[in-house]
């Protein structure tokens, strides 16, 4: 079955400091991959994804990921996290024979100053 | 403004009175699609349309209906809400199918006592 997991339900970070927001899959095939922010009463905005090429993805506000296919994950990534950045984020994976989507639980990030 | 609109933003209603949740698109997009966000357990897909007249099952499709009549709108009907159908209700749209990033809707919070 398809499913993504989110282990965190939260992560702490300073102002500064690079943050990790950890995501694992289980998908048939190659996997499709998204990484979704919701900020606060607001609907989700898309933030980068994973088709396929080089494992690294650079998306929206600095953001990236690593895909990791030996390992089924696809963490987030930031090098010097911001107050702004503050917000629930969600993965999600395309099932591909069916053209539906799993999401993760989200996990909330909270940057400190 | 390229968007995705729903109606209404809050709803509060009673055990059985059925109810719409619309939903539109002006950015010509294929690939519409209906989720709920519940505490804990992230998105849930519930229904998704590849294109007009072309919609399925998503994750959690009981007590619901869809309909993609024309390609910028896709209903969410609720024929007899239950209370467990409480929750916070997402629609989004992408272009080509289901390859590319979803632009996702204010969101509908639904209240069924």
């Amino acid at each position: 079955a398809q499913s993504v997991a989110q282990p965190e339900d939260q992560v702490n970070v300073a102002e500064g400091n690079p943050l990790t927001v950890k995501c694992t899959y289980s998908v048939s095939g190659n996997p499709y991959l998204f990484w979704y922010v919701q900020y606060p009463n607001r609907g989700l905005q898309f933030l980068l994804k994973y088709i396929t090429g080089d494992n690294l993805v650079k998306g929206s506000y600095g953001f990236e990921a690593e895909f990791n296919k030996s390992q089924t994950s696809f963490h987030l990534k930031k090098p010097s996290a911001l107050v702004s950045d503050s917000a629930l984020y969600f993965c999600a994976v395309r099932d591909n024979n069916f053209n539906k989507f799993y999401f993760g639980s989200g996990t909330k990030l909270n940057v400190k100053p | 403004e390229a968007q995705v609109t729903q109606n209404p933003r809050y709803l509060i209603t009673v055990t059985g009175k059925k109810l719409t949740v619309t939903c539109s698109q002006n950015m010509n997009h294929e690939y519409m699609s209906w989720y709920r966000q519940d505490p804990g357990l992230g998105l849930r897909q519930i229904y998704y349309s590849m294109n007009v007249e072309v919609t399925d099952k998503g994750d959690v499709p009981e007590g619901y209906k869809v309909s993609r009549k024309e390609k910028r709108n896709f209903p969410l009907i609720l024929e007899s809400p239950s209370p467990n159908q409480t929750s916070l209700y997402f629609c989004a749209s992408s272009y080509g199918g289901a390859y590319n990033e979803q632009f996702f809707g204010p969101g509908t919070r639904l209240t069924v006592l």
